[in-house]
């Protein structure tokens, strides 16, 4: 199993771009989670899903949208992207019932210049 | 006041000690209490998991939870340089149900062993 893959691994925006950073998993997770890392931060929810077609707010939603056609994947959309969302993006899933663990994927670095 | 509180450190010791990592917390609901060990630009991975108060020995690894004082601990006993990461600790009101297993972290506690 790849686990958790996210792309791209680094990205460069203008203010006012947007982009779509990718998460796939090949566990058959139902529930995957989008977070933002700031540096001295820890790890802040953005968007969680608990199946296909299901998406709910976390803690940091604005600026961010998302989408789960599919059990596999989870995009998180940026619109508008402003120096605030400079940050380490990182995705995540977990299997469905009494589980703790969240599996991570690698991260997406992006900055908003 | 944050939900769960961390000292960002940075915390650097001599190979070999003993190293303690704590957070507090404020949601007396959280039940669920997790330590996540993070290498630099790589994602989190889980370390230890303790449900409710009480000790988890894993190998040179030791997790504490108070839910009286609402404080946790992770201990490394016996450091080794590639313990160097930032450690995150975590937790959950509950692991599935209406929490859907969200998670709630510190701020990281940046950890070198040196040798």
């Amino acid at each position: 199993n790849a686990g958790v893959t996210q792309t791209p691994k680094f990205r460069i925006l203008k203010i006012g771009q947007s982009m779509t950073l990718q998460c796939a998993q090949d566990m058959n997770h139902n529930y995957m989670y989008w977070y933002r890392q700031d540096p001295g931060m820890g790890l802040k929810l953005i968007y969680y899903s608990v199946g296909a077609g299901i998406t709910d707010k976390g803690e940091v939603p604005n600026g961010y949208n998302v989408s789960r056609s599919t059990t596999e994947d989870f995009p998180l959309r940026l619109e508008l992207a402003a120096p605030s969302q400079t940050s380490v993006y990182f995705c995540a899933s977990r299997r469905t019932g009494v589980s703790y663990e969240q599996y991570f994927g690698p991260g997406t670095r992006l900055t908003v210049t | 006041q944050k939900e769960v509180e961390q000292d960002p450190g940075p915390l650097s010791v001599p190979e070999g000690a003993i190293v303690s990592l704590n957070c507090t917390y404020s949601n007396s609901a959280f039940q669920y209490f997790m330590w996540y060990r993070q290498y630099s630009r790589k994602g989190p991975e889980l370390l230890m998991y303790t449900y409710s108060s009480g000790n988890k020995e894993d190998g040179r690894f030791t997790a504490q939870v108070d839910k009286s004082s609402k404080y946790i601990s992770l201990f490394i006993r016996d450091s080794q340089p590639s313990d160097s990461a930032t450690y995150l600790c975590a937790m959950s009101a509950n692991a599935g149900g209406t929490s859907y297993g969200k998670l709630t972290f510190g701020q990281g506690t940046i950890l070198t062993v040196h040798p």
